[in-house]
């Protein structure tokens, strides 16, 4: 059974430029959450989207949004980007809403914000 | 305000011996806790789970320790191996349908060979 998949692997943007992460969740799972791992701060929790209605938000500015579709397939956006932004943007999927058990992780989407 | 602390950045460990690490909690309303393991330019995976009922959980070489009134848990891992070196981070929850996961900053573990 696929994975949670990731795109892109990796990009490159500049300050005030706006980016659109995608997530994949393995097939049957309806729920899709975002962590930003940064060396300084592990892995912080961005929202969760659950039958394409955000469930649960983390504490970022609104820069950073998200919406799922019908198919369980998740985007996250951040616009305005800052330097601070740049981390490994994780996605995780899960059967139902919420932690119902393990979260399944994509292998993440590294962006560098110069 | 970290609700989910791992105090040692780094741990090494001999190849064959014990690999303890180490988690300490502040939110008494967590009661699912969780680790994970990630290895460099790849995503988390689960390795091993306890709820709040139980006081241990044991997978092969790995065993998870609760101990609710220190709001502590440790991860057991017996006898280390060269591939388990990894960052290793812990991670809790609180039941509800809007539970998320809440880590820590995570451990890099080295086992020497």
């Amino acid at each position: 059974k696929a994975g949670v998949t990731q795109t892109p692997r990796y990009l490159i943007k500049t300050r005030g430029q706006q980016v659109t992460l995608s997530c994949s969740p393995i097939s049957g799972h309806r729920s899709v959450s975002w962590y930003q791992q940064t060396p300084g701060q592990g892995l912080q929790f961005l929202f969760e989207y659950f039958s394409e209605t955000q469930r649960n938000k983390g504490n970022f500015p609104g820069r950073f949004s998200g919406r799922q579709f019908s198919n369980s397939r998740s985007e996250m956006n951040v616009s305005t980007l800052e330097l601070g932004d740049s981390a490994l943007y994780l996605c995780a999927s899960n059967r139902e809403q919420g932690v119902t058990g393990e979260l399944f992780f994509g292998e993440g989407s590294r962006l560098t914000v110069l | 305000d970290q609700q989910v602390k791992q105090n040692s950045p780094s741990l090494s460990v001999q190849e064959g011996r014990i690999s303890i690490l180490n988690c300490d909690y502040t939110n008494s309303m967590f009661d699912y806790f969780l680790w994970y393991k990630k290895y460099p330019a790849e995503g988390p995976t689960f390795l091993i789970s306890i709820s709040s009922i139980k006081d241990k959980n044991e997978d092969g070489r790995f065993t998870v320790f609760l101990n609710k009134s220190a709001k502590h848990l440790s991860l057991h891992i017996v006898p280390s191996q060269p591939g388990d070196s990894a960052v290793y981070f812990c991670a809790a929850s609180a039941t509800g349908a809007n539970s998320k996961l809440t880590f820590g900053k995570g451990i890099t573990l080295s086992v020497r060979p």
